[in-house]
């Protein structure tokens, strides 16, 4: 069975351009979250969808962070723009449904110059 | 407040040996999750065990397994017979009953010596 997928692994950009990752989640699950964990700490949940509605954006700096999942499947985080403290690791991670154990994809490094 | 507390911010562990990672948790739900968590260097979160507050028995999986001790609000991970590829972070994390949702311990970081 494949694993969450993650694009791209890294990215370089300056501050004040824009960024966009993409996650798909493993095949059947209904739940997909985004974190962003910055250097030596635990992740912090940006926005949760269940299949391709929000469930919990609370967390997510909606100013300059955006996120949707078409489809259900397929979900896209954009950054604009982006500010030097947004530099962070993006992880995506997908559950079968809200509460089951949740599984991650290898991350997106962004580094913001 | 629900909080997932790690005490230990680094270990040195030598090679083969046994390592108990400390993790304890407050929560007044009476259901909950707790979840072990690798991440190498790499970046990737690696799932590798997960304790369900009403399960009777320390759930194991290989060389993992998790010492539940539910009056004491602990799980720690233990790992036998320590590799050098084990060297890594560990995260402790709760489900909340609430929403859900993960609550993250900051993590400790496993260093296995040959």
């Amino acid at each position: 069975e494949a694993g969450v997928a993650q694009s791209p692994r890294y990215k370089i950009i300056e501050k004040r351009q824009s960024v966009a990752f993409w996650c798909n989640p493993i095949s059947g699950h209904a739940t997909l979250y985004w974190y962003q964990q910055i250097l030596g700490q635990g992740p912090k949940l940006l926005i949760q969808f269940q299949n391709n509605g929000v469930v919990d954006d609370s967390q997510l700096p909606k100013d300059r962070f955006s996120a949707e999942r078409l489809k259900g499947v397929d979900s896209t985080l954009k950054i604009q723009p982006a500010k030097l403290e947004d530099s962070a690791v993006y992880l995506c991670a997908s559950s079968f449904n809200r509460g089951d154990t949740q599984y991650f994809g290898p991350g997106t490094r962004l580094t913001v110059l | 407040a629900q909080k997932i507390t790690q005490t230990q911010p680094g270990m040195f562990v030598q090679e083969k040996e046994a390592v108990t990672l400390d993790c304890t948790y407050d929560t007044s739900d009476p259901s909950y999750g707790l979840f072990w968590y690798k991440q190498p260097s790499s970046g990737e979160m690696i799932f590798l065990i997960y304790q369900g507050s009403y399960d009777q028995q320390n759930a194991t999986e290989g060389r993992y397994s998790l010492n539940f001790q539910k009056a004491r609000k602990s799980a720690n991970l233990v790992i036998s017979a320590s590799q050098l590829g084990d060297s890594a972070m560990y995260f402790c994390a709760m489900r909340a009953q609430r929403n859900y949702q993960l609550i993250w311990g900051a993590g400790t970081k496993l260093i296995i010596k040959p």
